[in-house]
């Protein structure tokens, strides 16, 4: 069974740092890229950031470029966000999920919410 | 960045009507890497349709999609119980993956 399995979300005060981890199993890890997409509460899906199966190429969202860093181990199936620089409107769930080469995003973590707040 | 337009924004219906939705791009989506998703309060996105009109594995057959280039559809030939949910489109041909802003099937 795939499973994707989301952690590391909570309470942040604006300007601080999380570390999102995403561990994968029930599926070859290493030949999927994998994103990070987030949404507010209330509103709709927004793509964060993508890494390509071999851990090269980060791609951001320009609203968390520079802030965020995303990252994977192979070796461990584990996809990570790294989480700096935290304003109000950084406040989601945060999904990971995978995605097969010219396929669509098919497999979803049940999500861990980030809350930024004083 | 591709921007994906979805109508209407909430569909009311009851059960065993037709839900048709549709999608609209600012751009054309080569090889209609168009996808269709659905979620419930709480979850995740699921994966309903991929390619603008392929089901995804356990989808049934009264769900369908269809488009190309700019516009898409998605289509619930009868609504069950289990389709009152929001449901976004995305596209997945270029980053930034882009999403729809969702459109709500709810039970009139």
């Amino acid at each position: 069974e795939v499973q994707l399995v989301e952690s590391g979300g909570g309470l942040v005060q604006p300007g601080g740092s999380l570390r999102l981890s995403c561990a994968a199993s029930g599926f070859t890890f290493s030949v999927h890229w994998m994103h990070w997409v987030r949404q507010a509460p209330g509103e709709g899906l927004v793509w964060v950031a993508r890494l390509n199966p071999d851990g090269s190429g980060p791609t951001y969202a320009d609203s968390v470029r520079g802030r965020f860093t995303i990252s994977r181990d192979n070796a461990k199936d584990t996809l990570d966000l790294q989480m700096n620089s935290l304003r109000a409107e950084d406040t989601a769930v945060y999904y990971c999920a995978s995605q097969r080469l010219d396929s669509p995003v098919d497999y979803w973590g049940q999500g861990t919410l980030v809350t930024v707040s004083s | 960045e591709i921007v994906l337009t979805q109508s209407p924004a909430t569909l009311s219906l009851s059960p065993g009507e037709r839900a048709t939705l549709s999608c609209r791009a600012s751009q054309t989506i080569v090889r209609s890497f168009l996808a269709w998703y659905q979620q419930k309060p709480g979850q995740a996105p699921r994966l309903l349709i991929y390619g603008a009109s392929n089901r995804a594995t356990g989808i049934p057959d009264r769900v369908s999609g269809s488009g190309s280039g700019t516009d898409f559809t998605l289509t619930i030939a009868s609504l069950g119980p289990e389709d009152f949910a929001v449901y976004y489109c995305q596209q997945y041909a270029y980053l930034p993956l882009t999403f729809g802003g969702g459109t709500k099937v709810q039970i009139k």
